[in-house]
This record gives structure tokens, C-alpha cells and sequence, in this order.
């Protein structure tokens, strides 16, 4: 099993819609999750941090985590076309500074 | 706002140079990463380092070396280009708990 997974897309919404992504992680005791965007050809920005379990909610995105199911997902609603990108999960390594990427879910969004 | 600042966005250089990239973050974060980026292939640990002198191997760091002199400067070595190396390389910081920051890129070209 991977460390971290994501599923690749494309995830196709049309404008308006909610588009939703997930990621599951393997390692129980991870405290923080991340999310970034990185458009094609660009650095990975980080848009979403989540700490704890519930929902945290930040303009048109909302980061949803459950520790106990091992999963963190992100919403996006109204989606734009701008919003088209790649979106990464990234979880830490319990021992250590470093974050585990998921491969990305590539979405696209469609006027 | 965290600034991690790469030193070329672009750089095309021959079989066999001694190639140097430079990273520069500006938060007094204590560790400080390598990672490559290739299409369909993610993410990938090079190096990364948690104190000043201080680095330890990522998931891919043959061919490649690094150097942390002071603090805010981490620097990649392609000790003898090869083709193979052509990609983008991202430079990333992180202080404690806190999300990671990558610097904008640099696409570097082995001829």
C-alpha cells in the first residue's frame, strides 16, 4: 500500500459544480495534512491545512479529515475553470521533517 | 509571507558539467528539501537537510550531492550532468509542524 494515495483523474465538473477529491494515508499517528494546487508548469502552492478531525472551511474550498478512516478530502465548490490543475495531498512521515506527496488528482473544469 | 527563492527559472547546460542550483528561503526555517519533478512520475525526494551542515538522502540521490553552509541556503550539485537529469527541480522549506513552501522551479536542460 502506498503511503499516500490519491486517484489521478482527470476529474472532469462542469463550472459551477462541487468537485470533490479524496486522499487516504497509511501512517495512524500523522497530526497535519496539507493540500496544494500546482498548475501546469508551476510550483506547488499551498492552498488548505488541516490539523484535526471535522471540516475546515476556507472561501471555496473545504478540507474534510478523518483520522479513524484514514482519509482527508477536499472540496471545491462553485468550481471555476481556473481552477484546473493538479492537487496534491501531502502528509508528514511520523518520524522525521519530511512530507509524503500523493501522485495528484488532476481536475478540470469545463464552461 | 514565506519566500523561498530559487536562482534560475531556466537553465541549459552539457553532458558532463558540474552543474550548481541554489535555493534561499527567507523564515529561518531549519529544514530545507530537493525534489524533482518528472511527468507522470510525481514528486521525488532528492536530499533534504534539518540544521546547517546537516542532510540526508531522499529516494533518488545518485548522481547528486548537496551543501548548507548557513541557514537559509541549500544548494544542489549535479556533480557530472547527464541527459537523465533533465527535469524540473523544486526547492521546498519547512519549520516545525508547518506546511512546506516550494520556490517557483527551475527547468534545466542537459544537452
Amino acid at each position: 500500500q502506498k503511503e499516500v494515495e490519491q486517484n489521478s483523474g482527470p476529474l472532469s465538473v462542469p463550472e459551477g459544480a462541487i468537485a470533490s477529491l479524496n486522499c487516504t494515508y497509511s501512517d495512524r499517528v500523522s497530526q497535519s495534512f496539507f493540500w496544494y494546487r500546482q498548475y501546469s508548469g508551476k510550483s506547488p502552492e499551498l492552498i488548505m491545512s488541516i490539523y484535526s478531525n471535522g471540516d475546515k472551511e476556507d472561501g471555496r474550498f473545504t478540507a474534510q479529515l478523518n483520522k479513524a478512516s484514514q482519509y482527508v478530502s477536499l472540496l471545491i465548490r462553485d468550481s471555476q475553470p481556473s481552477d484546473s490543475a493538479t492537487y496534491l495531498c501531502a502528509v508528514p512521515k511520523a518520524a522525521g521533517n519530511k512530507l509524503t506527496f500523493g501522485g495528484g488528482t488532476r481536475v478540470l473544469v469545463k464552461p | 509571507d514565506v519566500k523561498v527563492t530559487q536562482s534560475s527559472r531556466y537553465l541549459v547546460k552539457r553532458t558532463g558539467e558540474k552543474v550548481f542550483l541554489e535555493c534561499v528561503q527567507d523564515m529561518d526555517h531549519e529544514n530545507m528539501f530537493w525534489y524533482r519533478q518528472d511527468p507522470g512520475l510525481g514528486l521525488r525526494l532528492i536530499y533534504f537537510s534539518y540544521d546547517v551542515k546537516m542532510k540526508e538522502k531522499g529516494d533518488i540521490p545518485e548522481g547528486y550531492s548537496v551543501s548548507r553552509e548557513k541557514k537559509e541556503r541549500f544548494s544542489l550539485i549535479l556533480e557530472s550532468a547527464s541527459t537523465n537529469q533533465t527535469s524540473m527541480y523544486l526547492c521546498a522549506s519547512r519549520g516545525g509542524n508547518q506546511p512546506q513552501h516550494f520556490g517557483d522551479g527551475t527547468r534545466l536542460s542537459i544537452l
